[in-house]
């Protein structure tokens, strides 16, 4: 079946820093893929849609310039939390289908802590 | 947006014991997806279920589209099934997913 990989799976970073997370389809190709952020105790809201080749699609509220998306191919789509600050410490998780009609699957997530 | 509702938010149960979660949409979807959230986190997709009724193993699903609803059905529970089940639909025309506001379960030995 289509598998998702995500990396890291843990980090930990000091205040004002960049973070790079990955995601990548491993068996399929992924025109689109999606990122989510999940707090402790909730459930996942998606922040941005990554389409290949143009640019991300985000939700209302997220800030565009702080949460960087690229999909340079069509396997790998890159999630950069820039400038982090404590408050963007949370559960960052990616998912792709390999095409309209069937469902989706989820990256093993990204625990994030900044400090 | 649509909205999607989950009950119970919590449930604990002892080992053996069967139990049904619900999850109401409010509009029509395409897609309507089970997961299982494991305590690393980790999203396992349980059902890929827009309609009708499956089953697997232990576990079965049913959607009844028109009515805007999905039942998962979890029997002989055992203690690795605990964890966060959520639901999550895709609405027409819209390529993404919305998800419920999950229930906790917890099996006890």
């Amino acid at each position: 079946g289509a598998v998702v990989s995500q990396h890291p799976s843990r980090v930990i970073c000091k205040s004002g820093t960049s973070v790079k997370i990955e995601c990548r389809s491993l068996d399929f190709q992924a025109t689109t893929m999606f990122w989510y952020r999940q707090f402790p105790k909730q459930s996942l809201m998606l922040m941005a849609t990554s389409n290949e080749g143009s640019k991300a699609t985000y939700e209302q509220g997220v800030e565009k310039d702080k949460f960087l998306i690229n999909h340079a191919s069509l396997t790998l789509s890159t999630l950069t939390v820039t400038s982090a600050h404590p408050e963007d410490s949370s559960f960052y998780i990616c998912s792709a289908r390999t095409q309209p009609g069937y469902g989706y699957t989820f990256g093993s997530g990204t625990r994030l802590t900044v400090v | 947006g649509i909205q999607v509702e989950q009950s119970p938010p919590d449930l604990i149960l002892q080992e053996g014991a069967n139990s049904t979660l619900r999850c109401n949409f409010s509009d029509s979807v395409n897609n309507l997806q089970w997961f299982h959230q494991n305590p690393w986190g980790q999203l396992i997709n349980l059902f890929y279920i827009p309609s009708g009724t499956k089953q697997n193993g232990r576990l079965s699903a049913t959607t009844v589209a028109t009515e805007r609803y999905s039942l998962l059905y979890i029997s002989s529970s055992q203690t690795t099934d605990s964890g966060v089940y959520f639901c999550a639909v895709e609405e027409p025309g819209n390529e993404k997913l919305t998800f419920g506001t999950g229930t906790r379960l917890t099996i006890i030995p």
